[in-house]
């Protein structure tokens, strides 16, 4: 069946450390993969997304990897700061339209 | 600028009763959407509007879930005879154009039935 699942649910970094947080994916017919970062008490917010044909995007101190091959997406945050304390959760599209079918979250700790 | 707002912020109803939670989205975003989030858990796709119309509501739980967005902008999501397992945060966001992962969510509306 499709599901997107992540292989930890909680995280915990130094402050200072890079971070890795890691997803797997089961529909390989999806066209992007996105990651969103939920703070307390407020809404998702988009970090990055990938599509299916690229193996590596970078933003500002986040990089995403996707490997299809073994279905696994990963989000690296560089240099984590105590405001990255969140949870994140993957998501991925088909590309049909917009639904988005995302993973359960991880939090991701930072300790200082 | 305003983000996405929702109204009310959080909505405790008696099991039976009708709720009707607001979504205002970003001024000019063509694209609306729904979503529920139980506790600890990730997000349900629910409704996405592209207009005011809604190619796709088969991510409604039931037929007791109902949406309408006019005028392109607002939207109501209309829950009739709560049950206990609707009690969840239900949140809105909107996108520039339909098709776009960088959505916009309001803070959500954290329904809870009793």
């Amino acid at each position: 069946g499709e599901s997107v699942g992540l292989h930890l649910p909680t995280l915990s970094v130094q402050e200072g450390d890079n971070s890795i947080i890691n997803c797997a994916y089961s529909n390989s017919a999806s066209d992007y993969f996105i990651w969103y970062k939920q703070e307390s008490g407020k809404g998702p917010q988009f970090i990055i997304d990938i599509r299916s044909n690229m193996d590596k995007r970078q933003g500002q101190r986040v990089t995403v990897l996707l490997n299809k091959t073994v279905k696994h997406l990963s989000l690296q945050i560089a240099a984590t700061q105590p405001g990255d304390s969140a949870v994140y959760f993957c998501a991925e599209n088909t590309g049909a339209n917009s639904k988005l079918t995302f993973g359960k979250g991880i939090t991701l700790s930072v300790r200082p | 600028g305003a983000g996405v707002s929702q109204s009310p912020s959080n909505k405790v109803t008696e099991k039976g009763k009708d709720v009707e939670l607001r979504c205002d989205p970003i001024s000019g975003h063509t694209a609306l959407y729904w979503y529920r989030q139980s506790l600890g858990q990730g997000l349900e796709f629910l409704i996405y509007f592209q207009g005011n119309s809604a190619p796709d509501k088969s991510g409604l739980p039931s037929d007791r879930f109902s949406a309408e967005r006019t005028g392109g902008s607002v939207s109501t999501l209309t829950i009739q005879r709560t049950q206990q397992e609707d009690s969840a945060v239900y949140l809105c966001a909107s996108s520039l154009v339909y098709a776009s992962w960088e959505q916009y969510f309001g803070p959500g509306t954290r329904l809870t039935v009793t």
